[in-house]
């Protein structure tokens, strides 16, 4: 157990609708990385919040925001959902910014129909 | 435009003997490497790292190598055990830490 909670852990909607994904961090851990994970694909990281403020942005696509809140959990949103939105959506955090390693919460799965 | 890839999709192995997981680079800039452990249903967990001031960290069993002239790393895993059996990803960032690249995996069985 890394100590990194997310939920749901499955979720299933329409295409067109709106989620929104949530992440706890670890205990202490000020910073929060989203990673999308497609089929046979490896992790592609999202957007990186530290302390509540964006740091870095990865693949995110317009219709993805996500941000980070006073109690340092974080939310992923997701609208205008397509069939390829269908992945494993993961949070991980760390203490900081370049840390040497993120630990991974389990997952929510997001199936599109 | 994959900047790391593991071209092995899938790795069999016997218990006991070694087993040798390789990543390839495109971006030269990447200082810093590391390898997750991923079990079904669970997120990756960290293994071991290396940056680039090195060519060789070890952990117990798990030793990663880096060739930085070659733009490949290995993680060698002796003795293997059924427990090895995951999927494996190797990631690279070019910010020491930060903005995580991560390959496709390669999934490892371990065969008792």
């Amino acid at each position: 157990d890394s100590g990194v909670t997310q939920t749901p852990k499955h979720l299933i909607t329409a295409t067109g609708q709106r989620v929104t994904l949530r992440c706890s961090p670890r205990s202490g851990d000020l910073s929060v990385y989203w990673y999308q994970q497609s089929l046979d694909q490896g992790l592609q990281f999202l957007i990186q919040y530290y302390n509540g403020e964006e740091r870095a942005k990865g693949n995110i696509l317009e219709r993805f925001s996500a941000q980070q809140f006073p109690d340092l959990h974080s939310e992923l949103n997701l609208s205008s959902l397509e069939l390829g939105d269908s992945a494993l959506y993961f949070c991980a955090s760390s203490p900081r910014p370049s840390y040497n390693e993120q630990f991974f919460g389990p997952g929510t799965r997001l199936t599109v129909l | 435009d994959q900047q790391v890839k593991q071209n092995s999709p899938s790795l069999s192995v016997q218990e006991g003997r070694i087993s040798i997981l390789n990543c390839d680079y495109t971006n030269s800039m990447f200082d810093y490497f590391l390898w997750y452990k991923k079990y079904p249903a669970e997120g990756p967990t960290f293994l071991i790292s290396i940056s680039s001031i090195k060519d060789k960290n070890e952990d117990g069993r798990f030793t990663v190598f880096l060739n930085k002239s070659a733009k490949h790393l290995s993680l060698h895993i002796v003795p293997s055990q059924p427990g090895d059996s995951a999927v494996y990803f190797c990631a690279a960032s070019a910010d020491y830490g930060q903005n995580f690249v991560f390959g496709p995996g390669t999934r490892l069985s371990v065969l008792p």
